[in-house]
């Protein structure tokens, strides 16, 4: 069976800081991944995504990058956090099916990050 | 562009009874999914119930059903039997062939025992 996995579980950083944020699947090849933020009492933005290694698509212009270094893994950076970036990130998969391509996506625990 | 409607917040319901959840989207895709996904205080997002735009019979899940309505672009999540467990956050999502999911604000669920 697939299973996520994300770390850290929890993160406070200073304002300033660089971030990296890493989730990783199992149980699967190639698939869709994905980076979201939540914040507070929100619902989910959809930050990167991406369909193979070294390939990403960023949804919304902010001072974060994603990475994908290897087939089931995926990397949320920052060079320099802000207190904006503030909230509750996920990370999730889908299976890569072409032009069906937006089918479920599985969520991993997520990351409580607060930016001081 | 999507667009992912839920018009209510909050909503409350008994024990034992049933309750229903409201989303309406909006797409220019032929086809796509339409999801229903539960984020418990834990804030893990859990898949509840998937329907595929194609199929005109209703998608179930044990106790949790929806009412979709194509033309009327509306996706309801029925709960029946509610169980204290069902306590959560609800998304509805709309994907289409475009490698996303658009989300609604969410209903927040309470049962009361």
């Amino acid at each position: 069976s697939q299973t996520i996995h994300q770390w850290p579980a929890t993160l406070v950083q200073p304002v300033g800081s660089p971030l990296s944020l890493e989730c990783t699947v199992e149980g699967t090849s190639n698939p869709n991944l994905y980076w979201y933020r939540q914040a507070a009492g929100r619902g989910l933005q959809l930050l990167f995504y991406s369909v193979g290694i070294g390939q990403i698509s960023s949804e919304v212009p902010q001072n974060l990058s994603a990475s994908r270094p290897q087939d089931r893994q995926f990397i949320l950076s920052s060079k320099k956090l802000l207190l904006s970036d503030s909230g509750f990130y996920l990370c999730a998969w889908s299976v890569a099916r072409g032009r069906w391509s937006t089918d479920t996506q599985y969520f991993g625990p997520g990351t409580r990050l607060t930016v001081l | 562009a999507q667009t992912v409607t839920q018009s209510q917040p909050e909503m409350s319901v008994q024990e034992a009874e049933t309750v229903t959840l409201s989303c309406t989207y909006d797409t220019s895709e032929s086809d796509y999914y339409l999801f229903w996904y539960k984020q418990p205080p834990s804030r893990q997002m859990i898949l509840v119930i998937r329907q595929e735009a194609y199929k005109q019979q209703n998608a179930t899940e044990n106790r949790f059903s929806v009412n979709f309505q194509k033309a009327a672009k509306s996706f309801s999540l029925k709960i029946s039997d509610s169980q204290l467990g069902d306590a959560a956050m609800y998304f509805c999502a709309d994907g289409g062939a475009t490698n996303k999911l658009i989300f609604g604000t969410g209903t927040l669920l309470a049962v009361q025992p």
